[in-house]
């Protein structure tokens, strides 16, 4: 069974520019989350999709970041513009529910680098 | 201090060794989480803890939980050069959402 999938893996972009990442949850998971760390700091929850539907996006920072989850399989996540501080890296992780609780499946991340 | 904060920060011992990471939340929670991550790499899960259990084990891993004192610990025993990576503890809190809340990590270094 294939992970979590991130695309792209790096990314250098400058100030004022527009990324989308995307990620790929492993298949079956109705449960897609978004996270990132930015340098020197914990890794933050971002938002929470359950299928197609935004469940809780309260940890999105601004209205530069924009996640959808078209027909609720991949997702993006755009930032725009970009600012220096939205540099760092971003994951993705999706789940199953299960009573009792859930783990969480982590992809590799995408590394953001804002000039 | 942050919720889901480990210690120490830094862990260096050498293979064979046992290391022990500790984290300790503020809130009630439904699970606590362990992950590890290898340098520039993603996070890979470890062992999940539900509030009603005190301790599991995986393989050389072993993970206790003290609601009471708002605690978990991870044993890593017979470490190996390749335990080395951070490891990070995540608590589903007991609020009805999803967003786990990470710590700051533990870097272990096991030396060969």
């Amino acid at each position: 069974e294939a992970g979590v999938t991130q695309f792209p893996s790096h990314s250098v972009i400058e100030k004022g520019q527009t990324v989308t990442l995307r990620c790929d949850p492993i298949s079956g998971h109705d449960n897609l989350y978004w996270y990132r760390r930015v340098m020197g700091k914990e890794i933050k929850f971002l938002l929470h999709f359950v299928k197609e539907s935004k469940q809780d996006e309260s940890g999105m920072p601004n209205n530069r970041f924009l996640a959808e989850r078209t027909g609720g399989t991949y997702s993006t996540l755009k930032v725009q513009p970009a600012e220096l501080e939205d540099s760092g890296v971003y994951f993705c992780a999706s789940s199953q529910e299960l009573a009792g609780g859930e783990t969480q499946y982590f992809g590799p991340g995408t590394r953001l680098l804002v000039l | 201090s942050q919720q889901g904060e480990e210690d120490p920060q830094a862990l260096s011992i050498q293979e064979g060794e046992n290391a022990t990471m500790n984290c300790s939340y503020k809130t009630s929670i439904n699970n606590l989480q362990w992950y590890r991550q290898n340098s520039g790499r993603g996070l890979v899960h470890l062992i999940l803890i539900r509030s009603n259990e005190r301790e599991k084990h995986s393989g050389r891993l072993r993970v206790t939980l003290d609601t009471s004192k708002k605690s978990s610990s991870l044993l890593i025993t017979a470490s190996r050069a390749a335990d080395t990576a951070s490891y990070f503890c995540a608590t589903d809190l007991d609020t009805g959402r999803r967003a786990l809340t990470f710590g700051s990590g533990t870097r272990l270094q096991v030396q060969p």
